[in-house]
């Protein structure tokens, strides 16, 4: 069974420019979750899915992030305009039924230069 | 709000070593608590997990136990593999979203 799978690994982008990361959660899993792990520290949630509703936004920084879930399965992150307090690790996850397990995918290194 | 408290790292062991890495928690309610496992360059890992009071939760020599009496979960492994070495991860269920601790790194040497 494949894993919760992000794209890219990877991004450098210079600040003040938009940058988008993807998530493609774990066959049936209808509840998907990003979190946000700074460098030494825990990750921290920014927007959860049930299917295609954000349930759970509060801790989602809406002036410049944003985020969809069209059809229930795939999702993205979008951060327009970025800043250099952006740089950090974006985690994607995904569980069923919203249960205690949750799966991660690897993370997107995002560097704002 | 429900809070996670880990032991600061890095935590420094020679194989085959005993490790502990404690964790304490706040929280309303009762929630299940967990272990994840982060290695270099990968995603977070379940490592173990422990849903009422006074369950145990264990897998790959890891052992936790819920202690509610003093809001505890350590983490244990009664002889380290240089493999272990990670960032371990407390963490609780709180209205339906996990709340980590800061994490805590071992370094297992040869």
């Amino acid at each position: 069974e494949a894993g919760v799978v992000q794209s890219p690994r990877y991004k450098i982008i210079e600040k003040k420019q938009p940058v988008a990361f993807w998530c493609n959660p774990i066959s049936g899993h209808n509840t998907l979750y990003w979190y946000l792990q700074n460098l030494g520290q825990g990750p921290e949630l920014l927007i959860r899915y049930e299917n295609e509703e954000a349930v759970d936004d509060s801790q989602l920084p809406k002036d410049r992030f944003s985020a969809e879930r069209l059809k229930g399965v795939d999702s993205t992150l979008k951060i327009q305009p970025a800043e250099l307090g952006d740089s950090a690790v974006y985690l994607c996850a995904s569980s069923f039924g919203g249960g205690d397990e949750q799966y991660f995918g690897p993370g997107t290194r995002l560097t704002v230069t | 709000g429900d809070s996670v408290t880990q032991m600061e790292g890095p935590v420094t062991l020679s194989e085959e070593a005993c490790l502990t890495i404690n964790c304490t928690y706040t929280a309303t309610g009762y929630p299940s608590l967990f272990w994840y496992v982060q290695y270099p360059g990968e995603g977070l890992q379940l490592l173990l997990k422990a849903t009422k009071a006074d369950d145990k939760g264990s897998n790959k020599g890891f052992e936790a136990t819920y202690r509610k009496e003093t809001t505890s979960f350590h983490l244990e492994k009664g002889s380290v593999q240089v493999s272990d070495s990670a960032v371990y991860f407390c963490a609780l269920t709180g209205f339906q979203k996990l709340v980590f601790g800061t994490g805590t790194r071992l370094l297992v040497s040869p």
